[in-house]
């Protein structure tokens, strides 16, 4: 069965340093999404991507965050400069389309624990 | 602007049945998902039911949707050691874009 990957699976970096999370969303997928968890809190939505665009973002997702689709297969989330309160789980996901019954439905990676110290 | 609430604990005992309840304030939802997280891993999809739906059964699971008090429960039937994980409910909100609000999870402990 298809499914969303993840790299790397935990990533531990220096307050200030610059992280890029990896994901390969299901092949024939078109939307994507990146979502986070910080520990003991709710899964947040950050944002979701569409032909090379950005469709939504939440208020998380300022200036320090970007998202690139930089070939066929991947798709990735850079945090720039990193604080401590960026650590948490980050999820990706992807669905076959934005609305249309079944095929909207979001399937999501095992995510990548990050933490800044 | 959308929330969904959850009880944050369930003990059961193996064999029972568990049901775990949720509520959201948003009544233009349009789908309405479940999700299991075990330890360490990611979110792996359970089920989902549309708004106009009362009621969905997959298998071990039925999906009860109540609009006019906007509640939504999930039952597992014989519940299994394995059923122990964190479930989370979600909705998607019709007007609100493609992304999914959860609520705060709850922890079901299935004991022997």
């Amino acid at each position: 069965e298809p499914e969303v990957t993840q790299t790397p699976s935990h990533q531990v970096t220096q307050m200030g340093q610059e992280v890029i999370l990896r994901c390969v969303p299901i092949s024939n997928h078109l939307y994507f999404y990146w979502y986070r968890q910080i520990l003991g809190q709710k899964v947040e939505f950050l944002v979701s991507f569409y032909n090379n665009e950005i469709s939504e973002k939440s208020e998380i997702f300022d200036d320090q965050f970007s998202v690139e689709r930089p070939d066929g297969s991947n798709f990735t989330l850079k945090i720039r400069s990193t604080k401590l309160e960026d650590s948490a789980m980050y999820f990706c996901a992807s669905s076959a389309t934005y609305s249309g019954g079944a095929q909207e439905t979001q399937y999501f990676g095992p995510g990548t624990r990050l933490l800044v110290l | 602007g959308e929330d969904v609430e959850q009880s944050l604990f369930l003990s059961v005992r193996e064999g029972d049945s568990s049901v775990i309840n949720c509520t959201y304030t948003d009544s233009s939802s349009t789908y309405l998902y479940w999700y299991k997280q075990e330890p360490g891993a990611g979110l792996q999809l359970l089920t989902y039911i549309f708004s106009n739906m009362d009621m969905k059964q997959d298998q071990r699971l039925t999906v009860l949707l109540n609009k006019k008090d906007k509640h939504l429960s999930l039952r597992i039937a014989d519940t299994q050691t394995g059923d122990s994980a964190i479930y989370f409910c979600a909705e998607k909100v019709a007007g609100g874009g493609n992304k999914l609000t959860f609520g705060t999870g709850t922890q079901l402990k299935v004991e022997l």
